[in-house]
């Protein structure tokens, strides 16, 4: 596609639910990245991927959060048992190589809100 | 801990005016700099990038910055604002290399500044 596309671009849910957050980067880009972006926060680093390996995945901030990435393309987040503080705007970015010095390009985001 | 502070949370300023949005970050040995901006309902996107040599980077719209090693510092400048530069701006680094001795798109983010351009 032309840009990073990301679905839902809503979604609410309970407490104590699942969620899956997906992501569809850049046509041949190799680098993935998801970051959130919440009120008390700001904008954090979650995970990146190289291919459909994590090589970084510090910014998880507990292990109810998991990603995957597969065939180097689609990417998806898991939450389980959401809790409130979990609210956030969840953003995906990809990158041609993965190096430094690349631009990002950001999809819109998931605004997820939990009950 | 790598940090970006954002000195200003929201900018207020009338069109055709000149605005400076602040930056700071940690210091480290080496570092890449970038300014993001986000416009209402949309991704975020590049505006420039600081990755080495002259210290004054242009970017697009008319935006430009600043590198300043001794001050830490990489300010965000349009001589001329538009109404439609009203959206959120980030300062984000990348200080490397990191614990694999690499460098990639981790970047640390400031807590962004508003800038509302008025008529």
């Amino acid at each position: 596609g032309a840009g990073v596309s990301q679905s839902p671009s809503n979604k609410v849910t309970e407490k104590g639910k699942d969620v899956e957050l997906r992501c569809d980067p850049i046509s041949g880009h190799t680098a993935l990245y998801w970051y959130r972006q919440s009120l008390g926060q700001g904008l954090e680093f979650l995970i990146y991927f190289q291919g459909n390996s994590a090589p970084d995945k510090s910014g998880l901030p507990s292990d109810r959060f998991s990603a995957e990435r597969t065939g180097g393309s689609v990417s998806t987040l898991t939450i389980q048992r959401t809790q409130q503080e979990d609210s956030a705007v969840y953003l995906c970015a990809s990158s041609l190589t993965g190096t430094g010095t690349e631009k990002l390009f950001f999809g819109s985001g998931t605004q997820l809100s939990v009950l | 801990a790598q940090s970006v502070t954002q000195l200003d949370s929201q900018v207020p300023v009338f069109e055709e005016a000149p605005v400076e949005l602040r930056c700071n970050y940690s210091s480290s040995v080496s570092v890449y700099l970038f300014w993001y901006v986000q416009y209402p309902n949309q991704g975020l996107q590049l505006l420039l990038k600081y990755l080495s040599g002259s210290t004054l980077v242009k970017g697009i719209n008319g935006f430009e910055a600043e590198f300043n090693k001794s001050q830490t510092s990489f300010h965000l400048r349009k001589p001329s604002v538009h109404i439609s530069d009203t959206a959120e701006y980030f300062c984000a680094v990348i200080h490397f290399p990191n614990a694999g001795g690499t460098s990639y798109g981790k970047l640390t983010f400031g807590q962004g500044t508003i800038l509302t351009v008025h008529p």
